[in-house]
């Protein structure tokens, strides 16, 4: 069935380093991923609208020069995590639809575990 | 804005018996979709069931049903006959269609007890 593969799991950096995190979809096309954040213990909080051939769009409050977002392929979106700190610790998430209508269902990647130290 | 909420932080129930995890939603949208999401210690979110607003009938997968109150903006998820691997922290989510962006709510933590 549609997978959507992402990676790394787990990533350590230090702080003032960048770091890239990727969204792929197995067997399936995406025109759009969704990227959302999750703190310990704490819902998902949407961050970005990825969508390929065009500019992301941010939900309020995110830093979109800090959080960036390139959709660069039909089945790649990568998040850019640059000038990290140890408040960007957390859990990130992506989704994408698989297909284009209005009932296309929506596969979410395992998951990164950012740690900045 | 769309928000949704679950009241429950933690609940606990026995083997094999049922519980039941509340969600109430607010939208001004007259079509979305409403969601219940697992996520195991591993992390993934694993869609329970999910339940078009247009339609009246309660969804069900297996042992999994919900309560799907529209005028009362209420999308209650029942579990019966639970299982130890059900649990999980459980999310109800809103969305404007099946494959959009979604709101989740602050979610349940589940725990089955043996």
């Amino acid at each position: 069935g549609a997978v959507v593969s992402q990676h790394p799991s787990r990533v350590i950096c230090k702080s003032g380093t960048s770091v890239k995190i990727e969204c792929r979809s197995l067997d399936f096309q995406a025109t759009t991923m969704f990227w959302y954040r999750q703190f310990p213990k704490q819902s998902l909080m949407l961050m970005a609208t990825s969508n390929e051939g065009s500019k992301a769009t941010y939900e309020q409050g995110v830093e979109k020069d800090k959080f960036l977002i390139n959709h660069a392929s039909l089945t790649l979106s990568t998040l850019t995590v640059t000038s990290a700190h140890p408040e960007d610790s957390s859990f990130y998430i992506c989704s994408a639809p698989e297909g284009s209508s209005y009932n296309s269902p929506l596969h979410f990647g395992n998951g990164t575990r950012l740690t900045v130290t | 804005a769309q928000t949704v909420t679950q009241s429950q932080p933690e609940m606990s129930v026995q083997e094999a018996e049922t519980v039941t995890l509340s969600c109430t939603y607010d939208t001004s949208e007259s079509n979305y979709y409403l969601f219940w999401y697992k996520q195991p210690p591993s992390r993934q979110m694993i869609l329970v069931i999910r339940q078009e607003a247009y339609k009246q009938q309660n969804a069900t997968e297996n042992r999994f049903s919900v309560n799907f109150q529209k005028a009362a903006k209420s999308f209650s998820l029942k579990i019966s006959d639970s299982q130890l691997g059900d649990t999980a922290m459980y999310f109800c989510a809103l969305g404007q269609g099946g494959s959009e962006k979604l709101v989740f709510g602050k979610g349940t933590k589940l725990t089955v007890n043996p």
